[in-house]
């Protein structure tokens, strides 16, 4: 059964901290592995990444794939109060299905 | 705009009636989702549909049904079989070929089962 595990569930930082959340995945045919932000609603889209070793950048989150040891982080540096928030992890497979598994998620809240 | 829309936001219903959630789409995806989150259990597939006329159970269907009519449209019915369905409830859509295939999503529908 493929399988995407989340750590740590849930995180308080103080604004201005460095966070790493971390996501493994046991996946058959895996294809790419993607981060989501949930606030309040939806989640809306982070990264997806599919390669190894290459690092995905989008102001101060950062993202990278290690495809060997099926993990993948998400970075988030100077943080900020708006940046609180459920960090999503899933996982989508080779092979005509375009379904996701999501891990349970990181519960992120940063404090002034 | 081009988005998912979903409605309603909030939905109450009384134990063993049924309700259809809505979810419509005008991003001219081809494949529609349906997910349950629950506190702490992350996103649960229930039902999706890669095409018209077309649909698969997901990991957790027992008590749910859809509908794929339209490319732009997939309801979501809870029925009374279903035992638990008090939940946060997203639907998603996405692209079928290429790399295009990262699924966007609805703002949800809060069910509460009084």
């Amino acid at each position: 059964e493929d399988k995407v595990v989340q750590s740590p569930l849930s995180l308080v930082v103080h604004e201005g901290d460095t966070v790493t959340l971390n996501c493994s995945y046991e996946v058959t045919n895996f294809r790419s592995l993607l981060w989501y932000k949930q606030e309040k609603k939806a989640p809306t889209f982070l990264f997806m990444l599919t390669s190894s070793g290459i690092e995905k950048k989008s102001g101060r989150l950062s993202s990278i794939l290690d495809k060997k040891e099926l993990f993948s982080i998400l970075n988030i540096t100077a943080t900020q109060t708006g940046d609180s928030a459920i960090y999503l992890c899933a996982s989508s497979t080779q092979g005509g299905s375009e379904k996701l598994v999501f891990g349970k998620g990181t519960k992120l809240t940063v404090n002034p | 705009d081009g988005g998912i829309t979903q409605s309603p936001k909030y939905l109450f219903r009384k134990e063993g009636q049924n309700v259809t959630l809505s979810c419509e789409q005008n991003l001219n995806h081809d494949a529609m989702y349906w997910y349950r989150q629950d506190p702490g259990q992350g996103l649960r597939l229930i039902y999706y549909s890669q095409i018209v006329n077309d649909f698969q159970k997901g990991d957790i269907a027992e008590g749910y049904s859809v509908s794929r009519e339209k490319k732009e449209s997939f309801p979501l019915t809870v029925t009374s079989a279903q035992k638990n369905p008090t939940a946060f409830y997203l639907c998603a859509s996405s692209q079928t070929s290429g790399s295009r295939y990262t699924q966007y999503f609805g703002p949800g529908t809060r069910l509460t089962v009084l």
